[in-house]
């Protein structure tokens, strides 16, 4: 079992949609959870993180995290043209390691 | 303030040629790593510096060589080149073990044939 799943999509909604993206995770020890944004032929860019459980809000986007199923989510309300990009998640364990571990990345087109 | 910059953008090598990737960060960050990005596949570290003359191994590290002999500069090289080096390698930064926000260059895509 991989350590972080992701399903690659692609996805593909028209504009407005609400858009869910997903995560699980095998390791229980990870307590970051982070959503990274990578635009086509550039490098990913942090877009939101969480620690431990819950949920966080932030514009048009919302991140949740549900460690009793090992399962995180981002959500973009009211999509738009400019939020295609591929979602790649990260996880993290607190204190001690330097490394993320990435899932593989979901690609979304959001037609106008 | 460039961030985290990469050379080159792309490279073709043929089988058995040696490079170097360049990547300077100006941030002043102590945490600098390598990764390379197969289509569909995610981001795999390839190895990772916490300081000037420290790295470690990553997840992927055979083929590949690091130094880091300043804080901004974290040279990536790859000995006799295989075929199955072919992706688009990013370099990062990060300031401290605790942070979780990473800071990506532009990427090299190198096709080796």
């Amino acid at each position: 079992q991989k350590e972080v799943e992701q399903d690659p999509g692609p996805l593909s909604v028209p504009e407005g949609a609400i858009v869910s993206l997903n995560c699980t995770y095998s390791n229980s020890a990870f307590q970051y959870f982070m959503w990274y944004r990578q635009y086509s032929r550039k490098g990913p860019e942090l877009l939101m993180y969480t620690y431990s459980s819950g949920n966080k809000e932030d514009g048009r986007f919302t991140a949740q995290v549900d460690k009793s199923s090992k399962y995180i989510s981002l959500f973009i309300r009211d999509s738009q043209p400019s939020d295609s990009a591929t979602y790649l998640c990260a996880m993290r364990t607190q204190g001690g390691s330097e490394k993320l571990v990435f899932g593989k990345g979901t690609k979304l087109t959001v037609n106008p | 303030n460039a961030g985290v910059t990469q050379t080159p953008k792309f490279r073709i090598l043929k089988i058995g040629q040696s490079m170097t990737l360049q990547c300077t960060q100006d941030m002043n960050h102590n945490y600098m790593y390598w990764y390379r990005q197969d289509p569909g596949m995610g981001l795999k570290l390839i190895y990772y510096s916490v300081g000037a003359g420290i790295t470690d191994k990553g997840e992927v590290p055979n083929g590949y060589n690091v130094s880091r002999s300043t804080t901004e500069d974290f040279p990536l090289r790859l000995e006799l080149a295989a075929p199955s080096q072919t992706s688009v390698y990013f370099c990062a930064s990060s300031l401290t073990s605790g942070s979780f926000e990473q800071y990506f260059g532009p990427g090299t895509r190198l096709t080796v044939t």
